[in-house]
């Protein structure tokens, strides 16, 4: 039962332009939402964040949208650059446990190719 | 300076085996995780702990188990490892609970 979705495995871009990276959710308990950027043999770094009280966020060249009404949340980039490579992980948050328990479930990833 | 930090990065051992993974941060963060990265590519959620208090244990045979000494350690312990254990775990702390987590670079562990 995944409850955060990012159903694009990949995309390719190239260098300059916007990088549009998708999630979907299913549960309205999440109330605040990470974007993680992932390089090989490393952990996840923070990227960006919303809570669900805001419908965008933005840091620089990153910009978080958040349709609540939809479920749905992406990050853009712009523009893209070569170093941006990577794997974003769409993250939500929320007292969504078995038990009312408050976590953060991740999506799957979708790994992000800049070309130069 | 290293905010979380997890050894050893790799852990090749075999079936049956006990093995165990070390984790700190000096963050100051209350809340601690240990995730799993599975052949897939999920990263899922296995314990948090707050406080040194375990408030969250996902669907995870007892054969795991963390233990927090103090707010800056999490471990995990695994007894009795199995061949489906082999994955990327991850350990990341937070603060407060649910907003961005700083995680540590992983730990590959194959079980053989």
């Amino acid at each position: 039962d995944q409850q955060v979705k990012q159903n694009s495995p990949s995309l390719s871009v190239q260098e300059g332009r916007i990088s549009i990276l998708n999630c979907d959710y299913t549960n309205s308990m999440f109330d605040y939402f990470l974007w993680y950027k992932k390089y090989p043999a490393e952990g996840p770094t923070f990227l960006i964040s919303i809570s669900s009280i805001k419908d965008k966020n933005e840091d620089g060249r990153f910009t978080v949208f958040l349709n609540k009404s939809a479920k749905h949340l992406s990050l853009h980039i712009v523009p893209s650059q070569p170093g941006d490579s990577a794997v974003y992980f769409c993250a939500a948050s929320g007292s969504v446990g078995n038990t009312g328990g408050f976590k953060t479930i991740f999506g799957a990833g979708t790994r992000l190719f800049v070309k130069a | 300076d290293t905010a979380v930090s997890q050894t050893p990065k790799y852990l090749v051992t075999q079936m049956g085996n006990d093995k165990s993974i070390k984790c700190e941060q000096n963050l100051g963060h209350d809340t601690m995780y240990w995730y799993k990265q599975d052949s897939k590519k999920f990263l899922k959620i296995m314990f948090s702990y707050n406080n040194k208090e375990l408030i969250i244990n996902e669907t995870v045979p007892n054969r795991f188990s963390p233990k927090s000494p103090d707010k800056a350690h999490l471990n995990l312990h695994i007894n009795s490892l199995e061949l489906g254990d082999s994955a990327v775990y991850f350990c990341a702390s937070s603060q407060p609970l649910g907003t961005e987590a700083f995680f540590g670079q992983g730990t590959r562990l194959t079980v053989v």
